[in-house]
This record gives structure tokens, C-alpha cells and sequence, in this order.
């Protein structure tokens, strides 16, 4: 039982680059959700899925879109990077929204 | 939309020692607080949770209190001890739309 994983650990991007961050879960949740992580501003929601093949926006979805194609899975993709999207992505997965989110290890991202 | 206001941002307190953090949210529909603990460059995992049907919680060292009035929680932690170190976030939760908001954070040091 692996909880919640994400693929990659660090990258870093040249401005105007895409890329796509993975989120995978084997606790057959039924939400789950992308936050960004910035210095001192805790973790803002960026985007969320309450089901497969349900996403819905969060505070802070400008820049990003999402996919939740299986139930297990849920990607983020950045189409064209910018500086403001250094951070540290964190995704998380619950099996209701009055439950324990199960966060991931973390991605670390910088675009440059 | 939601939001959180946490205090105070850093609080130092000496082992054994109390430590109380603070909440506030603006959205009356929220009805469900959850805290989170995370550990320097660890994921963020919940310590506490309280339904807006509840006014109080305890599980050993730890309580959270919810005002619905008032609108605001705090979170107590007794007997504080060094492992208790660590970044303390709070959240609001609207479950009916599944969506969470975050506090900034607390950075707790617990002095030996």
C-alpha cells in the first residue's frame, strides 16, 4: 500500500516549457486535490476532482489544468511555465470531503 | 469565496508548556476543521479534525475548540514537547462543494 505518490520529485523548467506532474493513489479515494506550496502563504488549492472524470477550480487555477481520467490518478499540466510557478506541488487524496486528506511526498518545481 | 486567517505566524513556547493557535473563516457554510502538521520537508498529515456539530475535541495532548459564532477554532496543545516542532496548518471545508482553504501556517519551536 504506497499511499499517495508523485512522479516526478524535482524538475526544473526553462519559461514557456510544459510539463505534466503525476498523482497516483491506491486508497480508492474518491476526491482529490492539487496545492502549491509557497514560503510563509501555506497550501493554496489550485485545483480538485470530487470523482473520476470530475474536476473542479480552487483558489489559484490560472496557468494550470487538470485531468482525472481514472479514479486512481490525477494529473496537473502546466502548458507554458512561468517564473510565479516555482513552488513545491503537493497533491493529496480523501475518501470524503469530512475525512483526512492523505498527502503526497511533494514536487519541487522551478522555472528559471 | 473562503477565507482563513491563522495566528500568530511563529510561536515559541518552553517544553511543557502550552501552545494555542488560532483560526478564523469567513464562509458560514464550512463545516468542517481539520489540522495539519508538517514536519520540515515532510508532507503536511492531519493531527485533529473537528465537525461544525461538535464544539470540542480532544485525543491526548492535543484539542481543538470550534466557535461557529464567532466563526473561529483554535488548536491546544499541552505538556509541548521538542518533537512537537514543527509548521501547524488549519483549514475550513465547505464539504457539500469539496473545497478546502488553508491557513497561512504557524512554525511552533517547542525549547528544550
Amino acid at each position: 500500500n504506497a499511499g499517495v505518490t508523485q512522479t516526478p520529485k524535482f524538475r526544473v523548467l526553462k519559461t514557456g516549457q510544459s510539463m505534466t506532474l503525476l498523482c497516483a493513489q491506491d486508497m480508492n479515494h474518491e476526491y482529490m486535490y492539487w496545492y502549491r506550496q509557497d514560503p510563509g502563504m501555506g497550501l493554496r488549492l489550485i485545483h480538485y476532482s470530487v470523482g473520476e472524470g470530475t474536476t473542479a477550480k480552487g483558489e489559484v487555477p490560472d496557468g494550470y489544468n487538470v485531468s482525472r481520467l481514472k479514479k486512481q490518478n490525477f494529473l496537473l499540466g502546466l502548458e507554458s511555465a512561468a517564473p510565479s510557478q516555482t513552488s513545491v506541488y503537493f497533491c493529496a487524496s480523501g475518501r470524503t470531503s469530512d475525512y483526512e486528506q492523505y498527502f503526497g511526498p511533494g514536487t519541487r518545481l522551478t522555472v528559471t | 469565496g473562503e477565507n482563513v486567517e491563522q495566528h500568530p505566524s511563529t510561536l515559541s513556547v518552553q517544553e511543557g508548556d502550552s501552545a494555542v493557535i488560532k483560526c478564523t473563516y469567513s464562509d458560514s457554510a464550512s463545516n468542517y476543521f481539520p489540522w495539519y502538521k508538517q514536519e520540515l520537508g515532510k508532507r503536511p498529515q492531519l493531527i485533529i479534525d473537528i465537525r461544525s456539530n461538535v464544539g470540542e475535541k480532544k485525543d491526548q495532548r492535543i484539542a481543538v475548540t470550534l466557535n461557529k459564532t464567532a466563526k473561529h477554532f483554535s488548536l491546544h496543545i499541552t505538556e509541548t514537547q521538542p518533537e512537537d516542532s514543527a509548521v501547524y496548518f488549519c483549514a475550513a471545508v465547505y464539504t457539500n462543494a469539496g473545497k478546502s482553504t488553508f491557513g497561512d501556517g504557524t512554525t511552533l519551536t517547542v525549547k528544550p
